[in-house]
C-alpha cells in the first residue's frame, strides 16, 4: 500500500535553532518527492522537489534529503525564524497510468518560539 | 504569473444543504485537482481532471459529490446535501509537467466549509 509517514507530528523549537523533519514512504514506482510548506488558513507552497537521482536539494534555508534505498527523506531547516511556523508536508508522486498517483503526508506541524 | 484563484474563501451552511466551489488554475495548466483537507491532516485528492477529462475520482464520494471541468479551464465542486464531516479545507490546485516527467503543483488558498 502507498504510504507517506511524517514524524514528529508536531514540533516547538526556539528561533535561531535548527531542526530536522522526517519523512518515509512506501510508494512504488516512485517518482518524485516534494517538500510542501503550509501556513495556517493557505495553501500549501512547493519548498524542493527531488527525483530518484538527487539526493540533496536546498532552498534558502531549507535543505531537502532523499534516501531512494531506504525510502527516507528529511528536512532541515536551518537558523529557524518565527516565519517558519506552518505545517510541513511531505508529498511523494509514483507513476500511474495517465499521469502520476500523488501521496501526500499528514504533516509536521512546527511551532517557532520567540 | 497569477496564482490558483479559489472562492469562496469560507462558507458556512447546515447540514443536508448544497454548496459550491470555484476555481480557476493557473493559465495553461492542463491539469486541476480538487483536496479536501480536514483539520490536522494532509490534503486527501477528490478528484484529479487532464484538460476537461476526469483522470481519478476514485475517492470522491460520487452519491454527494460532484465536479466539473467544462471547457477544460475553471472547475466547481459541489457538495449535495452535506454533512458534518463534509466540514474542511477545499483545496484546488493546477499543474504543468516540468522536464516531461515531474508532475509541480500550485495551490490555490482554499474554501474553508463549515458544516453546522
Amino acid at each position: 500500500k502507498n504510504q507517506v509517514e511524517q514524524s514528529p507530528q508536531s514540533l516547538i523549537i526556539l528561533e535561531g535553532k535548527n531542526c530536522t523533519l522526517q519523512c518515509n514512504y512506501t510508494v512504488s514506482p516512485f517518482s518524485n518527492l516534494r517538500w510542501y510548506k503550509q501556513d495556517t488558513g493557505r495553501g500549501p507552497v512547493s519548498l524542493t522537489i527531488m527525483t530518484f537521482s538527487e539526493n540533496t536539494k536546498s532552498n534558502g534555508r531549507y535543505t531537502a534529503t532523499l534516501d531512494a534505498d531506504t525510502k527516507q527523506s528529511s528536512l532541515h531547516i536551518t537558523a529557524s525564524q518565527l516565519s517558519d511556523s506552518a505545517s510541513y508536508i511531505c508529498v511523494v508522486s509514483a507513476a500511474a497510468t495517465g499521469g502520476f498517483k500523488t501521496i501526500f503526508g499528514a504533516g509536521t506541524r512546527l511551532f517557532v518560539k520567540a | 504569473e497569477a496564482g490558483v484563484a479559489q472562492s469562496p474563501r469560507y462558507k458556512i451552511i447546515e447540514k443536508r444543504q448544497s454548496v459550491a466551489f470555484w476555481c480557476n488554475p493557473i493559465s495553461g495548466h492542463a491539469t486541476l485537482y480538487w483536496y479536501q483537507q480536514i483539520l490536522g491532516q494532509g490534503p486527501k485528492l477528490l478528484i484529479q481532471f487532464q484538460n476537461n477529462g476526469v483522470v481519478d475520482d476514485s475517492q470522491l464520494p460520487k452519491d454527494r459529490f460532484s465536479a466539473e471541468r467544462l471547457k477544460g479551464v475553471d472547475s466547481t465542486l459541489k457538495i449535495q446535501p452535506a454533512k458534518l464531516e463534509d466540514s474542511a479545507v477545499y483545496l484546488c490546485a493546477s499543474s504543468h509537467l516540468v522536464r516531461g516527467r515531474i508532475d509541480t503543483q500550485y495551490f490555490g488558498p482554499g474554501t474553508r466549509l463549515t458544516v453546522l
